[in-house]
């Protein structure tokens, strides 16, 4: 049973421009979170979908950042405008469904902004 | 505010030299306290979960336990290969009574030297 799947691992964009994450859950999991990891900082949560929907986005900055889970195909990070504050690794989760609260992450997107 | 606090930053051990990491939490509705094992460059690596006071997993050289206001990751004998940093995070109720975000102290750097 693969694990959760990131791509690409790293990425390395130019001030201004798009930088969009991947995430395909594991096998049977239908909850994704997106996780982000400053240097010297924690894990700190940015969201949390389910198919089609964003359930939690309170910890996604107000502008340039945005989610989706959509019905078929991975969830995508899409930061817009990139600024140097944006590099840090970027962790994507995913839940079953259920009682089971174990979130499993997948290796990370390692964002680098020039 | 919910906060999880992790001490010490970063322990140094010999081969063998057994002992504790600790994670204070304080948080309003804990569905659950969680254990990674994040080595360098890579995702968490979920370890264990505990969900109520009074509970004990162990798995190889390691064991958690819960109470009320901490959890304690006991490491016996441990290897270098044990060497990494070790995560706590707790889950809090989400909202509309779905599962919530994981709210992650700043870990323990272990090192095992042989």
């Amino acid at each position: 049973n693969a694990g959760v799947m990131q791509n690409p691992r790293h990425l390395v964009r130019r001030r201004g421009q798009e930088a969009r994450l991947r995430c395909s859950p594991m096998k049977g999991h239908s909850h994704v979170y997106w996780y982000r990891q400053l240097p010297e900082e924690g894990l700190k949560f940015m969201v949390y979908l389910q198919k089609e929907n964003i359930i939690d986005e309170s910890g996604m900055p107000k502008e340039r950042f945005s989610a989706e889970f959509p019905k078929e195909g991975p969830s995508i990070l899409r930061i817009q405008q990139v600024v140097r504050g944006d590099s840090a690794a970027y962790f994507c989760a995913s839940s079953p469904p259920g009682t089971r609260y174990e979130q499993y992450f997948g290796p990370g997107t390692r964002l680098t902004v020039t | 505010e919910d906060q999880v606090t992790q001490s010490p930053e970063a322990l140094r051990l010999q081969e063998g030299e057994s002992s504790s990491l600790n994670c204070s939490y304080t948080v309003s509705g804990l569905r659950g306290l969680f254990w990674y094992r994040q080595d360098p460059g890579k995702g968490p690596e979920f370890l264990f979960t505990l969900y109520s006071a009074g509970e004990e997993k162990e798995k190889e050289r390691l064991k958690a336990t819960l109470t009320k206001k901490e959890s304690f990751l006991h490491i016996t004998a441990p290897k270098p290969e044990d060497s990494a940093t070790y995560l706590c995070a707790v889950l809090r109720r989400g909202y509309g009574g779905s599962q919530g975000n994981l709210i992650f102290g700043k870990g323990t750097k272990l090192s095992v030297k042989p």
